[in-house]
């Protein structure tokens, strides 16, 4: 019944590794999002897909990469981790509407050791 | 730019006190505007949410904002606070289609006395 799917809940790497996280939500949503989270409790999105193509890129390291399989899905591929990538990462979603709100993942704590 | 303000980042009231949080926007245009909790090891849940009309919006558990165009702030309230309410609160902005981002403010920590 999760609405906004997220996996793995936790995951605890060393710098230089590649590690993936992973998005899914049933609710048909057009849109979906990847907001970073960091100690400070400040979200900043990241990217955003509307129908798998990519509408927000914000100011983010080429070493990240969204990929979109299909509207249900939008994965986030992070290469050559770095300490200062620790942080908790929330995918979203919403429908592609007018004032539409975001529906949330449970997050992501990325710890870089 | 479009940015927002939570000014106080951590609020301890008692128990069945009233609460208020605040926030400050700044949008070019008429804004849509968010209210959205966190409890620990959560995801965001959406409170309510103001885009047009009664400046005076009901959301879920209890709290309600009040959106005030002249002093650019939509405000959370509750008139009794319950131990349950302790987390985190993030006001947002913006929001006109998919291709515009919603905004975080900064987020304001509610602790509970009992």
């Amino acid at each position: 019944d999760t609405a906004v799917s997220q996996t793995p809940k936790y995951l605890v790497t060393q710098m230089g590794n590649d590690k993936s996280i992973k998005c899914e939500q049933n609710l048909g949503h057009d849109t979906m999002y990847w907001y970073k989270q960091d100690s400070k409790k400040f979200l900043k999105i990241m990217f955003s897909y509307n129908n798998k193509e990519l509408i927000i890129n914000e100011t983010v390291p080429n070493r990240f990469s969204p990929k979109s399989p299909d509207k249900a899905h939008l994965n986030l591929h992070i290469n050559s981790l770095e300490l200062g990538d620790s942080a908790v990462y929330f995918c979203a979603s919403s429908p592609d509407e007018e004032n539409s709100p975001l529906h949330f993942g449970n997050g992501t704590r990325l710890t870089v050791t | 730019a479009q940015s927002v303000t939570q000014p106080d980042i951590h609020i301890t009231v008692s128990e069945g006190a009233s609460l208020e949080l605040r926030c400050n926007y700044s949008y070019g245009a008429t804004p849509y505007l968010f209210w959205y909790v966190q409890s620990p090891g959560q995801g965001l849940q959406l409170l309510l949410k103001y885009f047009s009309g009664d400046t005076l919006v009901q959301g879920i558990k209890g709290f309600e904002a009040e959106f005030k165009r002249s002093q650019s702030s939509f405000n959370l309230r509750k008139p009794s606070v319950h131990w349950s309410d302790a987390a985190e609160y993030f006001c947002a902005v913006g929001g006109y289609s998919s291709a515009s981002k919603i905004i975080f403010g900064s987020g304001t920590r509610l602790s509970i006395r009992p």
